[in-house]
């Protein structure tokens, strides 16, 4: 069965620190992957997509992801976080019409 | 103008009740979903409907029934409420068609908040 799998459950980090979140999938053929963000009270923003092709993608607010099949990952990741990226985050893969999400990794940003 | 939203943002009602949660898409797109986030934050597929024509019917008991009056709306009814139903309900859409790019990149609305007393 297709899965995605999100280790860390909560993160926190210092405000310019670096960050990756970590996403595993379990896909038979190739997966179309996702990462989005959920701020407090909000909806589900959508950071970044990998669908094919170059396997480091670049995506809204300053995140990249980078996919590497022999890892079966998908990890998210910011050179320096921001008070405002703390917010939960999803990681999903795609079947036919349908998301398959992740548990979420809550992201706490220090001063 | 909101891409897809969702009314109300909070529902509070008591168990045993029928309550309705509406969406409405404006970005012309094919397909619409449901989805179920509980208490630990995780969302799941409920339903999916495509031109009006449900395509994904999870794992939901039949006192959820969703309607499409048309590709830009997909309600969500719930009869007989109970204290499990409480959770955050998000409706999404995407673009129909063959390819998978556009099938696959949902917009979301910000939720509904549903609290069973």
């Amino acid at each position: 069965a297709q899965s995605v799998t999100q280790p860390d459950i909560h993160i926190t980090v210092s405000e310019g620190a670096s960050l990756e979140l970590r996403c595993n999938y379990s896909y038979g053929a190739t997966p179309y992957l996702f990462w989005y963000v959920q701020s407090p009270g909000q909806g589900l923003q959508l950071l970044l997509k990998y669908f094919s092709g170059d396997t480091l993608v670049q995506g809204i607010k300053g995140f990249e992801a980078e996919f590497k099949r022999s890892q079966s990952s998908f990890n998210l990741r910011k050179p320096s976080v921001h008070w405002s990226d703390a917010a939960e985050y999803f990681c999903a893969g795609a079947g036919s019409y349908q998301l398959t999400f992740g548990k979420g990794t809550k992201l706490s940003v220090i001063p | 103008d909101t891409a897809v939203s969702q009314t109300p943002k909070y529902l509070v009602t008591q168990m045993g009740n029928d309550k309705s949660i509406k969406c409405e898409q404006n970005l012309g797109h094919d397909t619409m979903y449901w989805y179920k986030q509980d208490s630990k934050k995780f969302l799941k597929i409920m339903f999916s409907y495509n031109n009006k024509e449900l395509i994904i019917n999870e794992t939901v008991p039949n006192r959820f029934s969703p309607k499409s009056p048309d590709k830009a709306h997909l309600n969500l009814h719930i009869n007989s409420l109970e204290l499990g139903d409480s959770a955050v309900y998000f409706c999404a859409s995407s673009q129909g068609g063959s390819g998978w790019e556009a099938k696959n990149i949902q917009y979301f609305g910000a939720g509904t908040r549903l609290s069973v007393l």
